[in-house]
């Protein structure tokens, strides 16, 4: 089993649209949890960190079940600037982030 | 977040040959790290630094890989005998009192 898979997707939506990337993880200790998103031959850029309790930061929204070992971010309202790849990122108990493939997100006018 | 800086943007070198890469972080950062982006793959970690020593490798770090932050700023990658598999983004990453990391805009190498 992979340590982090997502859907790699591409998701292909109009602008507006509610979009849902969900991701899990094989190990039950890794300690945090982010969503990074990554253009084209760009460096990850920090989405946001994901909480247990959940979390949001405008139109996007995060969510974190441990018993099931799935992370989750939705994104409302979606821009064009939105296209991207969102990596579902888990950290280890050793500092180092293991990240997931990427799910690609098309957002067309 | 404050900006990370890499420099080259884009290496090409010949195999065998070694290359340094190198990183310029927020100077009151305590923890670096390497990550390698090989392309249409994943990104993948390389190696952590803390205080000036290694605190985490992957066992994609072998004896051809060291770091070292030789003048208390710049933080360096070096590859000693570069392969064809080596070409691949390497970016730098860095935290300071949170677990985020934020990644540098990377280098990208290419080996012929």
């Amino acid at each position: 089993r992979k340590e982090v898979e997502q859907d790699p997707g591409p998701f292909n939506v109009p602008e507006g649209a509610t979009v849902a990337f969900n991701c899990t993880y094989s190990n039950s200790a890794s300690q945090s949890f982010f969503w990074y998103r990554q253009d084209c031959r760009k460096e990850p850029k920090l989405l946001m960190s994901v909480y247990s309790s959940g979390n949001e930061d405008g139109r996007f929204t995060a969510q974190l079940n441990r018993a099931s070992q799935y992370i989750s971010l939705l994104i409302r309202d979606s821009k064009l600037s939105d296209s991207a790849t969102y990596l579902c990122v888990v950290m280890d108990s050793s500092y180092k982030l293991i990240f997931g493939s990427g799910t690609r997100l098309l957002v067309r006018p | 977040e404050p900006e990370v800086t890499q420099t080259p943007s884009h290496q090409v070198t010949q195999m065998g040959q070694e290359v340094i890469l190198r990183c310029v972080p927020i100077s009151n950062h305590l923890y670096f790290y390497w990550y390698r982006q090989i392309l249409g793959q994943k990104v993948e970690f390389l190696v952590s630094f803390y205080n000036n020593e290694i605190s985490e490798k992957s066992e994609i770090f072998d004896d051809q890989f060291s770091v070292e932050r030789p003048d208390g700023s710049n933080f360096t990658l070096k590859i000693r005998s570069t392969k064809l598999e080596d070409s691949a983004m390497y970016f730098c990453a860095h935290s300071g009192d949170t677990y985020e990391q934020y990644f540098g805009p990377g280098t990208r190498l290419t080996v012929t």
